[in-house]
């Protein structure tokens, strides 16, 4: 089951915030987050573990809410860098082995204007 | 340390051609991902490759398309007998371990099928 990410788009003005949800029907082990830039590869943002966590570098921070099953990238005082699709990725976990495979979501586009 | 490496970046074909897409991880990584991206659309996992092994092989169409990682020398996405559905973007990406770990992309082949 693909996760969903909510919303589809996003414009911002530099400086403002946005934050992107990704919920999951199914228990979730993983979830990693990537931006893509049209015509390039997924660059790799975070990666949040089972457990509840919250991790962060720079003005990009995530949360992972296991009993929720969702996460959300938060991105504050946003750049015109920060413009892109952002993919949430799941993994699954069962029998003593996590999944190799990540679940993508359908994107979210984030516009950032001057 | 050289990223994860695909080629060819750009790879014609006409209809009933074979495709080969090469991917060479990143160094120290031994598991390798191959996803699928169609035009304005998310990533799709395929498979999910260790050396000489395939671990994970759901996501991919029961006919036409193999994929390898032999011991020596990079994986192989190959599409036989190519139809023009196929074109799309395909990435791979690679990890040291599992999903536990994030996983970087390459630059992606983009497939175009006259």
């Amino acid at each position: 089951q693909q996760p969903v990410q909510s919303p589809q788009a996003v414009i911002l003005r530099e400086g403002e915030d946005a934050v992107i949800n990704c919920s999951s029907s199914k228990a979730l082990y993983s979830v990693h987050w990537y931006r893509q830039k049209h015509g390039e590869a997924p660059v790799f943002l975070m990666i949040l573990l089972k457990g509840g966590e919250q991790k962060g570098h720079d003005k990009i921070s995530a949360s992972f809410n296991e009993k929720k099953q969702q996460s959300s990238l938060y991105l504050t005082a946003s750049q015109l860098s920060y413009s892109g699709t952002y993919f949430c990725g799941t993994g699954g976990y069962a029998g003593g082995t996590s999944y190799g495979k990540l679940t993508f979501g359908q994107g979210t586009i984030l516009t950032v204007h001057p | 340390n050289a990223g994860v490496m695909q080629n060819p970046r750009h790879l014609v074909r006409r209809r009933g051609q074979e495709a080969r897409l090469r991917c060479s991880p990143m160094k120290g990584h031994s598991h390798v991902y191959w996803y699928r991206q169609l035009p304005e659309e998310g990533l799709k996992f395929m498979v999910y490759l260790q050396k000489e092994n395939i671990i994970d092989e759901s996501g991919m169409p029961k006919e036409r398309f193999s994929a390898e990682f032999p011991k020596e020398g990079p994986s192989i996405l190959r599409i036989q007998q190519v139809v023009r559905g196929d074109s799309a973007a395909y990435f791979c990406a690679s990890s040291p371990r599992d999903s536990k770990n994030e996983q970087f992309f390459g630059p992606g082949t983009r497939l175009t099928v006259l």
